[in-house]
């Protein structure tokens, strides 16, 4: 069982925005940052969002994270087919001197 | 472009030792701190361990705590984990990862993933 919570599924359809949730049973987002990273089927997991809310260079501005009490949330605005990914969130938990993930959401784009 | 490629997995049988490495290259691999995450099919990401850049400091999860031990080499670009006494829920996809910063436990996240070295340990 993660320590962080993600609905296990999320869809849209293309052009349309997502929002997908990760949640702390603990503190871990409510006093550290949050990091999203999506698996695209077949290939290694890739950084979308650090630190809350900001982008790698070559992440697209479709990706936004935001951060409040206990809970992150990854918007995904424009969906296109290619996004249809698994989406894992993950912070660093202070009482277990670990980083955590959450289990991830499967993002499917009718 | 960061490359990191995985060595080292296979077959194993509980109890038994098996050692990964991690060639990294496309980035001052001394300047960063290095994690190994693992991927198990249909439960999602584990963090493993994690090590500062000029390895100062460790940290495991609870579950290979003991067990596995995290090391690097900068002078060869290359980073290992040690693993013994291994399990069967060790079975799992270990991916090496670049951190963002010099400290694996800084908090802002890992940007630089290699596709991974299944390791199975069943008898």
């Amino acid at each position: 069982q993660s320590v962080l919570t993600q609905p296990p599924s999320a869809s849209g359809t293309p052009g349309q925005s997502v929002t997908l949730t990760c949640s702390g049973a603990n503190s871990e987002i409510d006093l550290n940052p949050v990091s999203w990273y999506q698996l695209l089927p077949g290939t290694a997991p890739r950084l979308l969002i650090y630190s809350n809310n900001q982008r790698p260079s070559g992440v697209p501005d479709r990706f936004s994270g935001s951060k409040s009490a206990t809970s992150a949330s990854l918007a995904i605005s424009g969906l296109q087919s290619g996004d249809e990914a698994d989406y894992y969130c993950a912070a660093w938990d202070d009482s277990l001197s670990a980083w955590v993930f959450g289990g991830g959401t499967k993002l499917t784009v009718l | 472009e960061v490359q990191l490629v995985e060595s080292g997995g296979g077959m194993v049988q509980p109890g038994r030792p098996l050692r990964l490495s991690c060639a990294a290259s496309g980035f001052a691999f001394y300047d960063y701190a290095m994690h190994w995450v693992r991927q198990v099919p249909g439960k999602g990401l584990e963090w493993v361990s994690g090590i500062n850049w000029d390895s100062s400091s460790v940290g495991y999860a609870d579950s290979v705590k003991g067990r596995f031990t995290i090391s690097r080499d900068n002078a060869k670009n290359l980073l290992y984990l040690e693993m013994h006494s291994l399990r069967t829920e060790d079975t799992a996809l270990y991916h090496c990862v670049k951190d963002v910063t010099r400290y694996f436990d800084y908090l802002y996240g890992m940007d630089g993933w290699g596709q991974g070295t299944t390791v199975t340990v069943s008898s």
